[in-house]
């Protein structure tokens, strides 16, 4: 069975420190994958995804992502945080022709000044 | 501007009474979803639509329905049958295809008065 795994449920940083946010998953077969953002009492945004192609992924807010099919990976990475990125992260997968999107438990990144 | 609506923000219920939760997106969007977000368990898909006058359940369907009657709205009954409706409702829409990001509305929070 499907299934994603976000292995820190709460990770504390420093202002402008770098940030990595770990995700596995595991699958029988081809995969997209995807990370979202959620703030406080809002919904879910698209940092983002991983379709083909480039296994390094760049997204929104200077985030970028790395693929690493042998051992199903995709963690989220930031050289340099700031204050507003203190949110909720969620890793995401879908197999490949299927309709159902898998999310992890989520990861609390908590900026410090 | 495009983008998915939900409507209560904040809603209460008592025992015994059903609820439904409106979502309406004007993306042009075929496919529509449901979640449920608890705290430390990311997010549980309870009921989706590829298309009008269809859908599948979910992973936690029982105690909920849905209908499809419009292309841009899928709203969620919460019935009496759900004993444990405490939980923050995301109702996400996406285009049709496995590789298609969802994109989410603002939720609505339910309480048991």
């Amino acid at each position: 069975a499907q299934s994603v795994t976000q292995l820190d449920s709460q990770v504390p940083v420093f202002e402008e420190a770098p940030v990595e946010l770990r995700c596995n998953y595991s699958s029988s077969v081809s995969v997209y994958l995807f990370w979202y953002v959620q703030y406080p009492n809002q919904g879910l945004q698209l940092l983002l995804k991983y379709l083909s192609g480039s296994t390094l992924v760049k997204g929104i807010n200077g985030f970028e992502a790395e693929f690493n099919k042998s051992q199903t990976s995709f963690h989220l990475r930031k050289p340099s945080v700031h204050i507003s990125d203190t949110a909720e992260y969620f890793c995401a997968v879908r197999n490949q022709g299927a309709q159902k999107l898998v999310f992890g438990q989520g990861t609390r990144l908590t900026i410090n000044p | 501007d495009g983008g998915i609506t939900q409507s209560p923000k904040y809603l209460f219920r008592k025992e015994g009474q059903n609820v439904t939760l409106s979502c309406e997106q004007n993306l042009n969007h075929d496919a529509m979803y449901w979640y449920r977000q608890d705290p430390g368990q990311g997010l549980r898909l309870i009921y989706y639509s590829q298309i009008v006058n269809d859908f599948q359940k979910g992973d936690i369907a029982e105690g909920y329905s849905v209908s499809r009657e419009k292309k841009e709205s899928f709203p969620l009954t919460v019935t009496s049958a759900q004993k444990n409706p405490t939980a923050f409702y995301l109702c996400a829409s996406s285009m049709t295809g496995s590789n298609q990001p969802q994109h989410f509305g603002d939720g609505t929070r339910l309480s048991i008065l």
